[in-house]
């Protein structure tokens, strides 16, 4: 009963970098989201996707990009890494209407 | 910007007390809801009122909802240290907006035993 499954756990990148995270979920769920959390900032939205094959931009999409090619992954992407990127991402999913929201353990990148 | 402020930012009490944290929020919703956060892990669902409810209640915890003045606190009876953790409040729009979330900065609750 794995859930919401985020890989991989910690990074190290160097300015410019690209790099992807990987989320999947086992529970069959149509939407899913990327989230950071800095200090004092709580949880801010990147992007999210409604089902396979569509995506939308949060409230701080800059820098990112993502896709839903099949319905149990949503791959985030920096294209090229910046410090101001250094945070922890946390991937979440949930059913089509329904509130509650499903989080992975999170990924700890770090931008040096 | 984000949607809801939390207060306190910080709270430590004794085992065995109660703890209190409130929520405020800006733009009308479809249903608030708590989460909790372990040091290192994910996010996990606590709790979750609609609008149209004024209180709830989930074991130790017992939620109120405002809608007039844009407010909910969360209230954690019989304190123990295993309930050490970031309690994050959340606001959703409904099925409109793709039933994303708008988190609030948290609050970190510190239970000495």
């Amino acid at each position: 009963n794995a859930g919401v499954t985020q890989t991989p756990k910690f990074r190290v990148l160097k300015t410019g970098q690209s790099m992807t995270l990987l989320c999947a979920q086992d529970m069959n769920h149509e939407y899913m989201y990327w989230y950071r959390q800095d200090p004092g900032m709580g949880l801010r939205l990147i992007h999210y996707s409604v089902g396979e094959g569509t995506t939308a931009k949060g409230e701080v999409p800059d820098g990112y990009n993502v896709s839903r090619l099949k319905k149990q992954n949503f791959l985030l992407g920096l294209e090229s890494a910046a410090p101001s990127q250094t945070s922890v991402y946390f991937c979440a999913s949930n059913l089509a209407g329904g509130p509650i929201q499903y989080f992975g353990a999170g990924t700890r990148l770090s931008v040096l | 910007s984000q949607q809801g402020e939390e207060d306190p930012q910080a709270l430590s009490i004794q085992e065995g007390e109660n703890a209190t944290m409130n929520c405020s929020y800006k733009t009308s919703i479809n249903n608030l809801q708590w989460y909790r956060q372990n040091s290192g892990r994910g996010l996990v669902h606590l709790i979750l009122i609609r609008s149209n409810e004024r209180e709830k209640h989930s074991g130790r915890l017992r939620v109120t909802l405002d809608t007039s003045k844009k407010s909910s606190s969360l209230l954690i009876t019989a304190s123990r240290a295993a309930d050490t953790a970031s309690y994050f409040c959340a606001t959703g729009a409904g099925e409109t907006s793709g039933s994303r979330l708008t988190f609030g900065e948290g609050t970190q609750l510190t239970v000495n035993p």
